[in-house]
């Protein structure tokens, strides 16, 4: 009965070479976020959508890109990953904006290695 | 700038004895406050959240978080662990739509 799914769990890409992150849910929520986490560092919200507005956040590079065909899936890609963009990658979901008041689920991430 | 600040990079325990997890923030404003805890190969879960009202918050797992406005603080407890709360702890701090996360306590539980 998982929730949030992400795939893959471990992803390997070479310096510059196109990348995509995949995290589908089943709670049929209206707002999708990717966060990305770096070693010992605390989660930063790279952009989320709600429903198919997508909401960029000011510091998120412009090599990180996002879709969203349908309410269950959302892709990251990363068009020219570099060394430093090796993390985790975090999915989560709320039924709506104002995360007060609608928690946010969390997928397990994918962890995410640049050769 | 809002910043959420968790002083304990790492912690070891033993089963059975007290924790506290120290978490502070920097806001102008009462904040939202909420402790989220990782285990290996897992998502983020949810503990507890504070928003307001009694200061004191009763969360999932037996954990409690209580808010000090005096010191920005906002730290958990959990008067006996257990092996299984072996995780990485987040701390995080809300304000409108903004989010920001700590950089996270490891817990180690020692039999």
């Amino acid at each position: 009965d998982a929730m949030v799914i992400q795939n893959p769990r471990y992803q390997v890409t070479q310096f510059g070479k196109p990348v995509t992150l995949s995290c589908s849910q089943t709670l049929n929520h209206n707002v999708m976020y990717w966060y990305q986490q770096k070693s010992s560092q605390a989660p930063k919200l790279l952009f989320h959508y709600y429903d198919k507005d997508f909401n960029n956040e000011a510091d998120t590079p412009d090599n990180f890109q996002s879709r969203r065909p349908n309410t269950s899936f959302c892709f990251l890609d990363i068009r020219s990953p570099g060394l430093g963009d090796a993390a985790m990658y975090l999915c989560a979901t709320s039924r709506d904006l104002g995360f007060l008041d609608h928690e946010q689920y969390f997928g397990p991430g994918t962890r995410l290695t640049v050769t | 700038a809002q910043s959420v600040t968790q002083p304990d990079i790492h912690i070891t325990v033993s089963e059975g004895a007290s924790l506290e997890l120290r978490c502070n923030y920097s806001y102008g404003a009462t904040p939202y406050l909420f402790w989220y805890v990782q285990s290996p190969g897992q998502g983020l879960q949810l503990l507890l959240k504070y928003f307001s009202g009694d200061t004191l918050v009763q969360g999932i797992k037996g954990f409690e978080a209580e808010f000090k406005r005096s010191q920005s603080s906002f730290n958990l407890r959990k008067p006996s662990v257990h092996w299984s709360d072996a995780a990485e702890y987040f701390c995080a701090v809300g304000t409108g739509n903004q989010f920001y996360f700590g950089t996270g306590t490891s817990l180690t539980v020692i039999p």
